[in-house]
């Protein structure tokens, strides 16, 4: 079965710095996809970044990259050069691609808070 | 490039009343998608349409929840009638296929926020 694991409830960062937003995931398909997104208080899910199980380099995004350890089913996102703007829920998510294509799936979400 | 509409974006009702939400998706995408999220908690797919044929409802509790998607355009989620439980927020998302590609393909609305009293 699939799942999405987020460990960090709720994390703080100072402007202009990096933050890594955990992301661990479970699956026995080798064809799937990883995604993040951001959920402002507006409540729209905005579509952040994307990797394939067969990416070979990570995926980055302007300010976000994501980072992809397979072995470990690790997919952390990364945001360098944090802004006040970047305070949102984050969810990352998966989708199999495999014999049963499911829908995406995602995990708990974390809370990023930046400081000024 | 409009995005995809949802109405209400706020509902409050009584426990055991009937609620309905309305999704508009971008114009030329052929799959929707409900889900709902609950406070704390990721979305959930409910249902998904293929232009105007369900694909997957296994989720949906179909006991109290509805779903229509006329035409293969607007669709319409329903709940008769709301528990306490069901208050949360519902999202709306569309996608140009049935995600048989790779990347981003779905796209959400801002969402209904449903309070159940």
């Amino acid at each position: 079965a699939q799942k999405i694991t987020q460990t960090q409830p709720g994390m703080f960062v100072q402007e202009k710095e990096a933050v890594t937003l955990d992301c661990t995931y479970d699956t026995s398909d080798q064809s799937y996809g990883l995604f993040w997104y951001k959920q402002p208080s507006s409540g729209e899910m905005i579509f952040l970044i994307y990797q394939g199980s067969y990416d070979e380099q990570n995926a980055t995004e302007g300010r976000y990259s994501l980072n992809f350890q397979k072995a470990r089913k690790s997919a952390n996102l990364v945001i360098s050069a944090s802004q006040l703007g970047d305070s949102a829920m984050y969810f990352c998510a998966m989708r199999n691609y495999g014999g049963s294509q499911g829908n995406l799936i995602f995990g708990k979400g974390t809370k990023l808070s930046v400081k000024p | 490039e409009a995005g995809v509409a949802q109405s209400p974006r706020y509902k409050i009702i009584e426990k055991r009343q009937s609620v309905a939400f309305w999704c508009n998706p971008i114009s030329g995408h052929a799959t929707l998608y409900w889900y709902q999220q609950i406070l704390g908690q990721g979305p959930k797919l409910l249902i998904q349409f293929q232009n105007n044929g369900v694909v997957d409802d296994s989720q949906l509790p179909k006991d109290r929840f509805s779903a229509e998607r006329l035409k293969g355009v607007d669709s319409t989620l329903k709940i008769q009638p709301a528990k306490l439980e069901d208050s949360a927020v519902y999202l709306c998302a569309s996608s140009l296929g049935p995600m048989g590609g790779r990347g981003p393909e779905q796209f959400f609305g801002p969402g209904t926020r449903l309070t159940v009293l």
